[in-house]
Formats: C-alpha cells, sequence, structure tokens
C-alpha cells in the first residue's frame, strides 16, 4: 500500500545535538511538507518542497533545515539552534502544489520529539 | 495569516448535529478539511474548489462561500468515531504556502 513513512515514532535529543526526521513516501507525490504541531495547538509550517533540489521556508523555519534528493524522502533535521524543539512533527505531501488541483495532503504518523 | 475556527470546542451527543466554521482574513481560493483523532496524523476529510461548492462524506459535509471569505462542516447524527479536531487549510493566493486553521475540538459522548 501507498503512503509516507516517518520514524521514529519517538525521539529524545539531548541539549546541544542535532536529530534528523525521516519521511519516505511511495505516492509519487510531488510535493512534501514539514509541520510542527504542539500540544492543544495547529499545525505550522517549517519547510515545504515541490521538486527534487529545491525547498521553501514557512513560518517557522528558523532551527531546521531540510534536503530533497529524492523524490521520495524529504528528511528534516532539528539542530541545536532550535531552542524549544519539543513536538509532534508531521510530514504530508499531496500530488499538486496544494491549491492547483483537487488533492489534499497525505499525513505520515509522525514522531514524537522530546528534549531530555 | 492563520484561518480562525469556530467554535474552539465543542461536546454533543451521540445523534445530534454540530457546525464548524473557518473564516479567512485574505482571499479563499480553496479548503480542505481534515480531522485529527489524539496522538495520530490528521485525515483528509474533503476539499472544496469553488465558491458556493458543497460537498458530502458519509453524513460529514462542508460549504465553501467565497464571497464570505469562509467555509462552514456540516456533522449530522454524529457518532463517536467522529470525535477528534477538525482543521480547515486553505493556501494563501495561488502560492504554495498552505495554512491550517486553529482547529475546533470536537468530542461525542454517549
Amino acid at each position: 500500500d501507498g503512503g509516507i513513512t516517518q520514524s521514529p515514532k519517538y525521539l529524545f535529543r539531548k541539549e546541544g545535538q542535532n536529530v534528523t526526521l525521516s519521511c519516505e513516501q511511495n505516492l509519487n507525490h510531488d510535493a512534501m511538507y514539514w509541520y510542527r504541531q504542539d500540544p492543544g495547538q495547529g499545525l505550522r509550517l517549517i519547510y515545504y518542497s515541490q521538486i527534487v533540489n529545491d525547498f521553501q521556508k514557512g513560518d517557522i523555519a528558523e532551527g531546521y533545515s531540510v534536503s530533497r534528493e529524492k523524490k521520495e524522502s524529504f528528511p528534516l533535521t532539528v539542530t541545536s539552534a532550535q531552542k524549544n524543539p519539543t513536538a509532534f512533527y508531521l510530514c504530508a505531501s499531496s500530488m499538486l502544489p496544494t491549491g492547483q488541483g483537487s488533492y489534499g495532503y497525505t499525513f505520515g504518523s509522525g514522531t514524537r520529539l522530546t528534549v531530555v | 495569516q492563520q484561518p480562525v475556527q469556530s467554535p474552539q470546542a465543542v461536546i454533543l451527543r451521540e445523534g445530534e448535529d454540530a457546525v464548524i466554521n473557518c473564516s479567512s482574513s485574505k482571499a479563499l481560493y480553496s479548503v480542505h478539511w481534515y480531522r485529527q483523532k489524539h496522538g495520530e496524523a490528521p485525515v483528509f476529510l474533503m476539499i472544496l474548489l469553488k465558491g458556493g461548492e458543497q460537498k458530502g462524506h458519509e453524513k460529514i459535509s462542508a460549504s465553501f462561500n467565497e464571497k464570505k471569505q469562509q467555509s462552514s462542516l456540516y456533522l449530522t447524527a454524529s457518532q463517536l468515531s467522529y470525535s477528534g479536531t477538525y482543521f480547515c487549510g486553505t493556501p494563501w493566493n495561488t502560492g504554495n504556502q498552505f495554512y491550517f486553521g486553529t482547529g475546533t475540538s470536537l468530542t461525542v459522548i454517549p
């Protein structure tokens, strides 16, 4: 079955460490996205990518970095510059850039990151 | 920039109806609706592409009023499985920045 796989499901980070969250999709979707969700809050856009080797910052990109070397993969690195990284991270993909087609987002199951 | 949803939270008994509203300060080109169960990823419900469009999904339907820059989600004869947080979402302009609404927590009790 096609879908998005995020790993790990739970991740613990020590102060000053960089950690990388994996996101892989086999839906042949062009666009991929990273969102952050804090408890009881909505989803905030970190980065998005429409094409390989190209990506754009969202509203809260500071302290995060991404790469899109393959269409299927869009890993997110949470750097030590991100001072409050504890949150639920969601990766999503869509067939077309949203707003131009009849396709919604497909989300991965998420990674819960905690600073220890 | 984030669409505002109302109400923030609602509690229903099984079989009751609910309406969730999504309002934007900017023009809406399309509206998505998602439902998120606690601790899980959001699940796509439907998309409305044209002003005035209405869609249905089981007993859940939605309308899109382009002129008023708002959309409403209608849940009729609610079931326990409808519990969760509902988000609307919309792109700004025709670009690819996509914003989710503030969310509405819906709890259905027996």
